[in-house]
């Protein structure tokens, strides 16, 4: 089964700060990889996603992340935080060999920007 | 173009009652998701239907947890009787099809459905 470990259930930075936001995941084969955004009160919103093209993905809002195979990793970055960036993050996987779109969802890590 | 919408948004009742969520996914989406995220955690797959099927319900809890999709368009999730650990968010979310080997198609997800049991 797969699954994603999110290190760090709370990050904080400082505004114009560089964010990390670290995921790992486990699989024998990899998976398509996903980080998504969750404001208070809102649903999740896709910010970028690997899908064994390109390695370096970009996503919205200046967000972006590696996948890296030989670290089973996908950290998600930003070079400057924006106050408008505080909200959870997540990080999911599914299965490249399935039918499925099933995701499997990281705990989350909440972004906390200070001025 | 319209997103997943779904009602209410919050709702509180006791412990023994029961509690229906409503979900409206995306214009001719055929793939619909029910995910419950405790405080906390990510969120967890309990239903995905695929027009008015059901594809996966492995970690529904069926002795509680009951969901239907009649005529492959909104949803309905209950839960009867409500126990203390069903306090969470429930979303929903759409796809357009179900992905096949080698491709993926993206998850909507609406604003969920906010229930505490007291």
């Amino acid at each position: 089964a797969q699954s994603v470990t999110q290190l760090g259930s709370h990050v904080s930075v400082s505004e114009g700060a560089l964010v990390l936001l670290r995921c790992n995941y486990s699989s024998s084969v990899p998976p398509y990889l996903f980080w998504y955004v969750q404001y208070p009160n809102q649903g999740l919103q896709l910010l970028l996603k690997y899908t064994s093209a390109a390695t370096l993905v970009k996503g919205i809002n200046g967000f972006e992340a590696e996948f890296k195979k030989s670290e089973t990793s996908f950290h998600l970055t930003k070079p400057s935080a924006h106050m408008s960036d505080a909200a959870e993050y997540f990080c999911a996987v599914t299965p490249q060999n399935s039918g499925y779109s099933t995701l499997t969802f990281g705990k989350g890590t909440m972004l906390l920007v200070s001025p | 173009e319209a997103g997943v919408a779904q009602s209410p948004r919050y709702k509180i009742i006791e412990k023994r009652q029961s509690v229906a969520f409503w979900c409206n996914p995306i214009s001719g989406h055929a793939t619909l998701y029910w995910y419950q995220q405790i405080l906390g955690q990510g969120p967890k797959l309990l239903i995905q239907f695929q027009n008015n099927g059901v594809v996966d319900d492995s970690q529904l809890p069926k002795d509680r947890f009951s969901a239907e999709r009649l005529k492959g368009v909104d949803s309905t999730l209950k839960i009867q009787p409500a126990k203390l650990e069903d306090s969470a968010v429930y979303l929903c979310a759409s796809s357009s099809k179900r992905g096949s080997v080698g491709s993926y198609n993206e998850q909507f997800f609406g604003p969920g459905t906010r229930l505490t049991v007291l």
